[in-house]
């Protein structure tokens, strides 16, 4: 199996437009996570979905965040409209049930400018 | 609601040495599982040991060990014979497995930067 998959890698983009994250999660892994990181806060948890139902979105910081898992093998994080202060390094992770590893993708660093 | 502290921003610590970092956690769930990662600069995250809190003994898993108090809800990691490929940020992590609030969440601690100094 390749992993989590995350794109883009890096993403640098201006104020005010429209960021799209994508995720694959691993094959047979039913629950998959949205994390940012940035010095300040650490590693928040945006979202959580369990069999692409979200259970959990506390740590969406606002409305201009929303997320979708359309199935089992895809995720979106969407930010609209994005600024400067959302640049951060964005991680989702899947795994196969409550007790298991969760596996990371290689996260993709945003820049708003 | 469901907290992981980590009370140490930064550690050092000396090649071949041990190094013990600290996590505490609150919850009102019996049964969940503890874990703690490491994140090298190459920014991925990788588990470095899992502890189901029903059981007892402590994991172990080569040079990585917990001790897991469960009264006190702590959960330390110690790495014994530091190796330069240590360095990196560790993150304490703790999941509830069955019902509550907090059904599944998988929440993170602050993370502690480890140097390790030749």
């Amino acid at each position: 199996d390749a992993g989590v998959i995350q794109s883009p890698r890096h993403e640098v983009t201006e104020m005010g437009q429209e960021v799209t994250l994508r995720c694959k999660p691993i094959s047979g892994h039913n629950s998959l996570f949205w994390y940012r990181q940035t010095m300040m806060r650490g590693l928040e948890l945006l979202i959580y979905f369990n069999n692409n139902v979200p259970i959990d979105d506390s740590g969406m910081p606002e409305d201009r965040f929303s997320a979708k898992m359309p199935n089992a093998s895809f995720s979106t994080l969407k930010i609209q409209p994005s600024e400067p202060r959302d640049s951060a390094v964005y991680f989702c992770a899947s795994r196969r049930d409550r007790g298991s590893e969760a596996f990371f993708g290689q996260g993709t660093r945003l820049t708003v400018v | 609601a469901q907290t992981v502290t980590q009370s140490q921003p930064e550690m050092s610590v000396q090649e071949a040495e041990t190094v013990t970092l600290s996590c505490t956690y609150d919850t009102s769930e019996s049964n969940y599982y503890l874990f703690w990662y490491k994140q090298p600069p190459s920014r991925q995250m990788i588990l470095v040991i899992r502890q189901e809190a029903y059981k007892q003994q402590n994991a172990t898993e080569n040079r990585f060990s917990v001790n897991f108090q469960k009264a006190a809800k702590s959960f330390s990691l110690k790495i014994s014979d530091s190796q330069l490929g240590d360095t990196a940020m560790y993150f304490c992590a703790f999941t509830t497995v069955a019902g509550g609030t907090s059904y599944g969440k998988l929440t993170f601690g602050q993370g502690t930067i480890l140097t390790v100094h030749p």
